[in-house]
């Protein structure tokens, strides 16, 4: 069965850049890569996700690597409102295997 | 604010008791999905429901059960509680039923059964 594997946590200082890695050794060629994190007594919130190439949007950058194997999750200038658990999930929902399978998520800690 | 409802907020019951969680999802959202969130096995998907439909289940006990109206609203039933089924319940919804959509969390709900 699929698993992502995380330390259990990180620390960062306010304005600078974090990467927070993923290690997904056995991910199946079509299991899609999200990233959610989850602020101190709130539900999980959508953060990026992707499938082999690398994606950008507005809150982050995930890097995936070429044999898929890990990803890196890469926020460009970290601030305090971005401690948060951060999750990496396995997403697949085709054929009769679905997967959606989260790992037990990195705590980032950052610095003022 | 993700547009996802929950309710009740915080659910108190004894055990071998029933409840029933309610969830509404964002508006446009025909994707439903239910997560556990325990300390011990942090999260975990039980169960989708798409267009009224089942979609897929994970580790959801015999115990629970869910549906989806035409509304798209869902339920969680949870019966013959036990102490062990405490915990924050999610759900999230989705515009579509695979993977390449992203989810909106609700803010939970809290059961705890004494």
């Amino acid at each position: 069965d699929a698993k992502t594997t995380q330390p259990n946590s990180m620390e960062s200082n306010e304005e600078e850049p974090v990467h927070l890695p993923c290690n997904h050794s056995t991910i199946s060629g079509t299991d899609y890569i999200h990233w959610y994190r989850q602020l101190p007594s709130q539900g999980p919130e959508y953060v990026i996700h992707g499938l082999t190439s690398n994606v950008n949007n507005r809150m982050a950058s995930l890097a995936i690597a070429e044999d898929r194997k890990s990803s890196t999750l890469i926020l460009h200038r970290a601030t305090l409102r971005d401690a948060a658990v951060y999750y990496c999930i396995l997403h697949n929902s085709g054929g009769s295997n679905y997967k959606l399978t989260f790992g037990k998520g990195t705590l980032l800690t950052v610095n003022p | 604010d993700s547009g996802v409802t929950q309710t009740p907020k915080h659910l108190i019951t004894a055990t071998g008791q029933r409840v029933t969680l309610r969830c509404s999802p964002r508006s446009g959202d025909l994707s439903v999905y239910w997560y556990q969130q325990s300390l011990d096995q942090g999260l975990q998907f039980l169960i989708q429901y798409y267009n009224g439909e089942e979609r897929a289940k994970g580790n959801i006990l015999e115990r629970f059960s869910a549906q989806q109206f035409p509304d798209l609203h869902s339920e969680l039933n949870l019966s013959s509680l036990e102490l062990g089924d405490s915990a924050l319940y999610f759900c999230a919804s989705s515009v579509g039923q695979s993977e390449t959509y992203e989810q909106y969390f609700g803010p939970g709900t809290r059961l705890t059964v004494t």
